[in-house]
């Protein structure tokens, strides 16, 4: 059974710095592509970060130059460093997997999410 | 990396048909038939019911169907249920091998 596991969120200052964890179990992380989405409350979904099977990773603009997603194959865990944190990170941080079918360009397995908060 | 654009919200009767639109741009929706679609219930983490465009995940009822034509894709909900009310968004894949969600659809019954 895939499944995912979000860790590191909580309170953070702003231009600080966090690491988020991605713990998976079932499948692994090297032959998947895996992507990190936020949801600030109330809000709509936002796609952030994208590792591929082979290493490319991509951002979206309102995160390039600050966050750095990476994977480690021995722990079969993703990550998500986050540096520079601004208010308009608050949200929560989904760890997703690509979906089965012929493509797999879709997110078909979430995590349970973790929250960032970022205030004085 | 603009969001696709659906309507804030969409509502009808138990029973009733209802359809949710995404519209996007060639370099996205209408440049691939990467579009899927997620359904996600108040504190809950979204759900895949539609990918591929008309695919439906083994579990997902079969009222639920996509399309899409040209840089639009659709989402119509079929004998609406009580149990449909949540939120909906769409999302593709793109040509700069990022992803775009939509802006979202509340979805009242």
């Amino acid at each position: 059974e895939v499944q995912l596991v979000e860790s590191g969120g909580g309170l953070v200052q702003p231009g600080g710095s966090l690491r988020l964890s991605c713990a998976a179990s079932g499948f692994t992380v090297s032959i998947n592509y895996m992507s990190w989405v936020r949801q600030a409350a109330g809000k709509g979904l936002e796609w952030v970060s994208v590792i591929y099977s082979g290493g490319r990773t991509y951002y979206a603009d309102s995160v390039k130059g600050r966050f750095t997603i990476s994977r480690d194959n021995s722990k079969n865990t993703v990550y998500l460093q986050m540096s520079s944190l601004r208010g308009d990170d608050t949200a929560v941080y989904y760890c997703a997997r690509e979906g089965l079918g012929s493509s797999g360009y879709y997110h078909g397995y979430w995590g349970q999410g973790t929250l960032v908060t970022v205030s004085s | 990396q603009s969001a696709l654009t659906q309507p804030a919200s969409v509502s009808g009767s138990p029973g009733q048909s209802i359809t949710i639109s995404c519209t996007g741009t060639s370099s996205d929706v209408g440049g691939y038939n990467y579009v899927s679609w997620y359904q996600q219930q108040p504190g809950k983490a979204p759900k895949v019911i539609i990918y591929e465009v008309t695919n439906r995940p083994s579990g997902v009822s079969y009222r639920f169907s996509g399309s899409k034509s040209g840089n639009t894709a659709s989402l119509t909900i079929f004998g609406l249920q009580a149990e449909d009310e949540a939120d909906y968004y769409c999302s593709s894949y793109t040509t700069s091998s990022t992803f775009v969600f939509g802006t979202g659809t509340k979805v009242t019954v």
